[in-house]
């Protein structure tokens, strides 16, 4: 099992310009969940989703969309990219029987100038 | 969703049992205790869990007070690869919200 792979590893944006980090799990895990992690602070969550087609807003979800199309794939869309979403994504998914054993994949670093 | 506290830092020397605590004082019955670790640059890592009996895994072990209000997570040999950042977290077992992080504890093993 690859478990949580995250793509890409490193990305730089203009402000304005758009994209999407993508994160896949091959676990058959229902939940999965995006987090930020800004320098010295805790993990702070952006958007999370139970299973396909159910998503819902965490902590810090401005400036920031998600889809639960499949369950293996939960992509995080950034609209129009600001400074202060610099910052280090991280994705996680568990198990509708374990919730909080979370696994989570290896990070984006994200750097919008 | 109960709050914790943690140290901000703690040292422990290499190959000698690390005692990482946590206060939990308004957990309420049905909420477990997690325990987190992130080494630097790397993803959040699952290391144990328990409710209120004490728990022990291939990573570490889980003192829980039998008031359920503070608990120990036990690294009983650490090593350098140990030193990260450690997370404790309180919450229920009833799937629909997700973990709540805070600022955790630094260990620094040093040989």
């Amino acid at each position: 099992n690859a478990g949580v792979t995250q793509t890409p590893k490193f990305q730089v944006l203009k402000t304005g310009q758009s994209m999407t980090l993508q994160c896949a799990q091959d676990m058959n895990h229902e939940y999965m969940s995006w987090y930020r992690q800004d320098p010295g602070m805790g993990l702070r969550l952006i958007h999370y989703s139970v299973g396909a087609g159910i998503t819902d807003q965490g902590e810090v979800p401005n400036g920031y969309n998600v889809s639960r199309s499949t369950t293996e794939d939960f992509p995080l869309r950034l609209l129009s990219a600001a400074p202060s979403q610099t910052s280090v994504y991280f994705c996680a998914s568990s198990s509708h029987s374990a919730p909080y054993e979370q696994y989570f994949g290896p990070g984006t670093r994200l750097t919008v100038t | 969703d109960a709050k914790t506290t943690q140290p901000t830092s703690m040292d422990c020397a290499e190959g000698r049992a690390a005692n990482l605590p946590c206060n939990h004082s308004t957990i309420s019955g049905n909420e477990y205790v997690y325990w987190y670790r992130q080494i630097h640059s790397q993803g959040p890592q699952y290391i144990i869990h328990g409710l209120k009996n004490n728990e022990t895994n291939e990573m570490a072990s889980l003192i829980i007070t039998e008031d359920r209000k503070s608990s120990t997570l036990i690294l009983p040999h650490a090593t350098l690869r140990d030193t990260a950042v450690y997370y404790c977290i309180v919450r229920g077992n009833q799937a629909g919200t997700a973990l709540i992080f805070g600022k955790g504890t630094t260990l620094s093993v040093s040989s």
